[in-house]
C-alpha cells in the first residue's frame, strides 16, 4: 500500500524566511510525485511533477527535489501569498490511477 | 480555458437522504477522478473513469456510493442514505490521459454536510 507522510504539518514564516517543506513516501514503482497548493475553500492547485531520483523543478518562489524515498519543496524568501495548504501525492506500480495523498503542510507567511 | 466545475458548491442534507453531486472535466480530458477530504484528513480516491472503459471502483468506501460518466464527459457521484461520516468535501479531477503519471486538475469541489 503507498503511503505518504509530511512535515511539518504546519509552519509559520516571517516573510523572506526560506524554507523546506518535507514529503516522504512509500511506493511499489514511482510513476510520479506531484505538489499541488490548496487555499481555503478551493480545490487543490498542480505546481509540479517529478518522476525519477534526482530531478528538480522551479516555478517562482518553489523549487521541487526529488530522493528514492523523499521530495523537498523547499520556499525561496516567501511572501504573504505564498501562505496556503501544500500537499505532496504519489501515482504508485499499483495498477490504480488514483494518487495518494498526505496530509498537507499548512504554510502560513508572516509579513 | 475552463476548468473543472463542479455543482453544486455546497450540500446540505439529512441523514438517510440521497445526494447526486455532478463533476464537468476540463473539455479534452479523458480521465475523471473522484477524492473525498474529511476534516484532518487527506484527500482519498474514491472513483477513476477513463473514456468508456469500466471504471475502477477500488477507493468507493462503500456500496451506498456510486458513480457514472455519460458521453465520456460530465460524471455523477452518487451517494445513498448518507451517514453522518460523510460529510466531506468531495472533489472532481480530470487529466488528458490516464495513466497516473499525468498531473490531475482538480475542481473548486463540493462541500456535503450530513445532519
Amino acid at each position: 500500500e503507498d503511503q505518504v507522510t509530511q512535515s511539518p504539518e504546519a509552519l509559520r514564516l516571517q516573510e523572506g524566511e526560506s524554507s523546506s517543506l518535507n514529503c516522504s513516501y512509500t511506493v511499489s514503482g514511482l510513476r510520479g510525485l506531484f505538489w499541488y497548493r490548496q487555499d481555503p475553500g478551493k480545490g487543490p492547485e498542480f505546481l509540479f511533477t517529478l518522476y525519477s531520483a534526482g530531478e528538480e523543478k522551479e516555478k517562482e518562489r518553489l523549487k521541487a527535489t526529488l530522493t528514492k524515498k523523499e521530495s523537498f519543496l523547499h520556499i525561496t524568501a516567501p511572501k504573504p501569498e505564498d501562505s496556503a495548504t501544500y500537499l505532496c501525492a504519489v501515482a504508485g506500480g499499483g495498477g490504480a490511477d488514483g494518487l495518494t495523498f498526505g496530509k498537507g503542510t499548512h504554510l502560513i507567511i508572516q509579513p | 480555458g475552463a476548468g473543472v466545475s463542479q455543482s453544486p458548491s455546497n450540500k446540505v442534507t439529512e441523514k438517510g437522504k440521497d445526494v447526486e453531486l455532478r463533476c464537468d472535466p476540463i473539455s479534452g480530458h479523458t480521465a475523471l477522478y473522484w477524492y473525498r477530504q474529511s476534516l484532518g484528513q487527506g484527500l482519498e480516491f474514491l472513483i477513476y473513469f477513463q473514456g468508456n472503459s469500466a471504471p475502477d471502483k477500488s477507493g468507493l468506501p462503500s456500496d451506498r456510493f456510486s458513480a457514472e460518466r455519460t458521453g465520456g464527459s460530465v460524471s455523477t457521484l452518487t451517494i445513498q442514505r448518507t451517514q453522518q461520516e460523510d460529510s466531506a468535501v468531495y472533489l472532481c479531477a480530470s487529466s488528458y490521459v490516464a495513466g497516473g503519471q499525468n498531473e490531475q486538475f482538480f475542481g473548486p469541489g463540493t462541500r456535503l454536510t450530513v445532519l
